[in-house]
C-alpha cells in the first residue's frame, strides 16, 4: 500500500484478555516504531526494530507487551493480561532509514485500543 | 529525563493571519527536529524538518526556526487555512539514540 497501515482500527477487550495490534508498513522501510498516545497526550516510544539488528525495547511499559516483526515487514504488537491503563492509540511508524532510523517518520492511523 | 515541551497548548488564529507554534526542546545534544501534523482521528502527519546546522528552513506555507542558543524551535504557517486545524508536535532526537522524543502537543484552531 501507499502508506503504513495498522489492523484493527479500533479494538474493545475486556480486562485480562490478551490482544494483538498489526502494522503493515511502507514497502521498503527498513525502520518501523510503535508508539502510545493516551487521550490528549504526545507520543510515548515503545519499541524500534531496524533491518536485523536486535530492537530497541526501552519504551516498553512491562513485560505484558512485546513485540515482533516478521521478515523485516509485518510487525505485530501483543499485549498481554491488559489493564484499564492500556487503554489508548496504538501508532506504528516506519522510515527509509537512508541516513537515520528517525527521519522522516511515516505514521500509520493508528489502533484505539480500549480495555473495559 | 529529556523532554521537548511546548509554550502554548491551544492557539487560535483567524483565518488568513499567520500562525507561530513553539517548542522548547531540553536536550543540547539534539540534531534534528521535526514538525507533526495530527488531525483528529489520524496519525501524526509529518510537514517539515530542520537539522541542527540550520536556522531556518522553509516549506509550502511553513518555515522551521531554530535557535539552538535558547534551544527553541517555531512553526509558523502563513496565511492560515482552516484545513490547518489539528494539533502540532515538535519531535526531537540526537547523539546515539534512535528515539524521536515528542512534545505534548498544541492545538491549533482557525476561526472563519
Amino acid at each position: 500500500g501507499a502508506g503504513v497501515s495498522q489492523s484493527p482500527s479500533n479494538k474493545v477487550t475486556e480486562k485480562g484478555k490478551d490482544v494483538e495490534l498489526r502494522c503493515d508498513p511502507i514497502s521498503g522501510h527498513t525502520a518501523l516504531y510503535w508508539y502510545r498516545q493516551s487521550l490528549g497526550q504526545g507520543l510515548e516510544f515503545l519499541i524500534y526494530f531496524q533491518g536485523n539488528s536486535a530492537p530497541d525495547k526501552s519504551g516498553l511499559p512491562s513485560d505484558r507487551f512485546s513485540a515482533e516483526r516478521t521478515g523485516g515487514s509485518v510487525s505485530t504488537l501483543t499485549i498481554q493480561r491488559t489493564q484499564q491503563e492500556d487503554s489508548a492509540v496504538y501508532l506504528c511508524a516506519s522510515s527509509l532509514a537512508l541516513y537515520r532510523a528517525n527521519e522522516k517518520l511515516f505514521f500509520g492511523s493508528g489502533t484505539q485500543l480500549s480495555v473495559l | 529525563g529529556e523532554s521537548v515541551g511546548l509554550h502554548l497548548p491551544t492557539l487560535s488564529v483567524q483565518e488568513g493571519d499567520n500562525s507561530i507554534i513553539n517548542c522548547a526542546y531540553s536536550n543540547s545534544a539534539s540534531d534534528y527536529f521535526i514538525w507533526y501534523k495530527q488531525e483528529s482521528g489520524k496519525g501524526p502527519q509529518f510537514i517539515i524538518d530542520i537539522r541542527s546546522n540550520m536556522d531556518k528552513r522553509q516549506g509550502q506555507r511553513v518555515t522551521v526556526l531554530l535557535n539552538k542558543t535558547v534551544k527553541h524551535l517555531s512553526l509558523q504557517i502563513a496565511a492560515t487555512q482552516p484545513g490547518d486545524s489539528a494539533v502540532y508536535f515538535c519531535a526531537e532526537t540526537g547523539g546515539a539514540t534512535n528515539k524521536l522524543i515528542f512534545g505534548t502537543g498544541t492545538l491549533l484552531a482557525v476561526q472563519p
